[in-house]
């Protein structure tokens, strides 16, 4: 199946570094999401945009969708070792009853 | 924020034999729910999409008679693995959306680990 483009595919980083990790797609959505999935469990939201320039942000975290509904961003501000996990990002078209496609990953490693 | 439960969290099972996994959406309604496969060190992959009171559909490349989906209810979509085989080992996440939601947020359970041994 379809899999967006992620990157980058890992990173290590100090704590209190700043983070950035971007999603690239050949074709539009309609909506993107961002998850975070932690080892041996399901992907928690961290953050939905819904318009094109959109940028929302929650907490440290701060996410925006690309003009073009082609790709998008995801920051994360002062990391923490709590941090660490797998970023996926994730596009939606409309119409399609929610159905996700989801990015290739990007596995983040904090160290103190 | 909503709330998706999958149950078993890990299944072992002697190869032949079939598992059953179910997601229950815990404090919503959910018309629709999907299934997704995820390979260690892999990104999702969407298997299916459950609708209640309908035949499930499956994406390309999934087998039906293999993964066999059932959503009797707003609340519970099941999935069997039938005649399990070490190739079908895999992480499987079901996730939901609120009735009515056509768009947005998706929830995800916690996943349910499968071996084949």
């Amino acid at each position: 199946g379809q899999q967006l483009n992620q990157s980058p595919q890992s990173m290590f980083i100090q704590e209190g570094e700043d983070v950035s990790m971007n999603c690239t797609s050949s074709s539009i959505f309609n909506t993107w999401l961002w998850y975070k999935q932690e080892p041996g469990e399901g992907p928690v939201l961290l953050i939905a945009l819904y318009k094109a320039g959109e940028l929302t942000s929650n907490g440290r975290l701060t996410a925006q969708f690309g003009i073009t509904r082609k790709d998008s961003f995801l920051n994360i501000s002062a990391s923490i070792p709590s941090d660490v996990g797998i970023y996926f990002c994730a596009g939606q078209l409309s119409g399609t009853a929610s159905k996700l496609t989801f990015g290739t990953g990007t596995r983040l490693q904090v160290t103190l | 924020g909503a709330v998706v439960s999958q149950h078993p969290s890990w299944v072992i099972c002697k190869s032949g034999t079939s598992v059953k996994i179910e997601c229950r959406s815990l404090d919503f309604q959910a018309t629709t729910m999907f299934w997704y496969r995820q390979f260690p060190k892999q990104s999702l992959m969407l298997m299916a999409t459950s609708n209640e009171g309908s035949k499930a559909t499956y994406e390309q490349g999934v087998e039906k008679d293999k993964f066999l989906i059932n959503h009797a209810s707003l609340t519970l979509s099941t999935l069997t693995v039938t005649s399990a085989h070490p190739e079908d080992s895999s992480f499987y996440i079901c996730s939901a959306i609120r009735d009515r939601v056509l768009t947005g947020e998706l929830f995800f359970g916690e996943g349910s680990r499968l071996t084949v041994l």
